[in-house]
């Protein structure tokens, strides 16, 4: 089935860093690929997304590029802030049992990122 | 819009018991998620329905989960004869495309 390895956190960063957060998928075909974000106290919302391949999803000063080459889809921001102190979530569709399509997603484990001022 | 609710947020209960939560999804969304979460995992997979057909269930809902949708609106899931295993973040989430789901703020289950 579809299968989601992204970076452990933590990820303690300063303001204005540089922010890289790993991504690897295993699928079958070529998914469509999410990155969600759940703020503290909030629920999970869609960051960004990629549709196909050398697509570039981006949202907020986020980006990700999805690689079919390297089966990556890593998060990339070039300045972050305080605000974007959360919990990422890179996912791609959930593989059915039935083998037909599936509408849920498979996440994983979540990154947890801390910017400090 | 008033996004996807929950209800209850938290739920305590005693192993055996059963409990019931319910998700009300945007009121035009067709497709309507459940997901359970633990500490330090990702969201995962339950089931899933378009409008009323439960289309979708995974090898995590055991005898013990049932989930409905009457009239393709709100919708249920059922825990009989609880676990400790089963104390989660229970996440509903809908959608009109498969591809942008909305979450709601979930409920927390913790068996004791």
């Amino acid at each position: 089935g579809n299968s989601v390895t992204q970076m452990e956190g933590p990820v303690t960063l300063s303001e204005e860093a540089f922010l890289t957060i790993n991504c690897t998928y295993t699928a079958t075909g070529y998914p469509s690929l999410f990155w969600y974000v759940q703020y503290p106290g909030e629920g999970l919302q869609l960051l960004l997304k990629a549709t196909k391949a050398d697509d570039k999803g981006s949202n907020k000063g986020f980006e990700a590029t999805y690689r079919k080459e390297t089966t990556s889809f890593h998060l990339e921001k070039g300045s972050v802030q305080v605000s974007d102190s959360a919990v990422y979530f890179c996912a791609l569709p959930y593989f059915a049992l039935s083998g037909g399509g599936a509408d849920g997603l498979t996440f994983g484990k979540g990154t947890h990122l801390i910017i400090q001022p | 819009d008033t996004g996807v609710s929950q209800d209850p947020r938290h739920k305590i209960t005693k192993r055996g018991q059963n409990v019931t939560f319910r998700c009300d999804p945007i009121s035009e969304h067709n497709r309507l998620y459940w997901y359970r979460q633990t500490l330090g995992q990702g969201p995962e997979f339950l089931t899933y329905f378009q409008n009323e057909a439960q289309l979708e269930k995974s090898r995590l809902l055991s005898d013990r989960f049932s989930a409905e949708r009457p009239k393709g609106s709100f919708s249920t899931l059922e825990i009989q004869r609880t676990e400790q295993g089963d104390s989660a973040m229970y996440l509903c989430a809908s959608s009109l495309a498969p591809d942008t789901q909305y979450f709601g703020p979930g409920t927390r289950l913790t068996v004791l």
